[in-house]
């Protein structure tokens, strides 16, 4: 079946600008996550969804972080005002329910974002 | 701070040869930790998970292992194979929640031929 998705897979913009960074999940999945990659760094963690509970922000580097997810299932992480330091392939996952502890993420492929 | 340490120097080796790969951490008391492998351009991809109450789990040429007193995880792979060139990942489970996972910054692992 398919997997994760993300759109679009490299995304170049200025200083300043606004970006929205797209994930499908896989059908089914009740949890999704956004993860964030710098260049030498290990994924960060930005912010969980699960099912139709408020999302666990927590990881959101700065207010200019902000995801939502429509009808339990596509979700959008939008970055205002970006900054060159957002930088990053910013990758998405998915899993079929409950704590991530338990059970394995499936990710995209990535969406590589660069700040000029 | 919670800390995961991967070596961050690449691995080479002999295809044939057993590759092991350290994972330490930190003020973590995970009940669980994960392997992922990471190919350039691509999403990580799961490959095993382990309990605390596990001492090891293992799956076709891969094994890990989990000592929890000395906070650490092995990562094996026998008869490696070129194929098994790719970044790996170790992953735990945040004290603080039982979701986010949070993962080292992996070693590069090189079999040639």
């Amino acid at each position: 079946g398919a997997g994760v998705s993300q759109s679009p897979s490299n995304k170049v913009t200025e200083k300043g600008k606004d970006v929205e960074l797209r994930c499908d999940p896989i059908s089914g999945h009740t949890a999704l996550y956004w993860y964030r990659q710098s260049l030498g760094q290990g994924l960060e963690f930005l912010i969980y969804f699960q099912g139709n509970s408020a999302p666990d922000k927590s990881g959101l580097p700065s207010d200019r972080f902000s995801a939502e997810r429509t009808g339990g299932s596509v979700s959008t992480l939008t970055i205002q005002r970006t900054q060159q330091e957002d930088s990053a392939v910013y990758l998405c996952a998915s899993s079929p329910a409950g704590t991530s502890a338990y059970n394995e993420q499936f990710f995209g492929p990535g969406t590589r974002l660069t700040v000029l | 701070s919670q800390k995961i340490e991967q070596n961050s120097e690449a691995l080479n080796i002999q295809e044939g040869k057993t590759a092991t790969l350290t994972c330490n951490y930190t003020n973590y008391s995970p009940a669980y930790l994960q392997w992922y492998r990471q190919d350039p351009g691509r999403g990580p991809v799961f490959l095993l998970l382990i309990r605390e109450n596990e001492k090891e789990k293992r799956k076709e040429r891969l094994k890990v292992t989990f000592d929890t007193t000395l906070k650490q995880s092995l990562f094996h792979i026998t008869a490696s194979q070129p194929a098994d060139s790719a970044t790996y990942l170790c992953a735990l489970s945040s004290s603080n929640s039982g979701y986010a996972l949070n993962f080292g910054k992996g070693t590069s692992l090189l079999v040639t031929p």
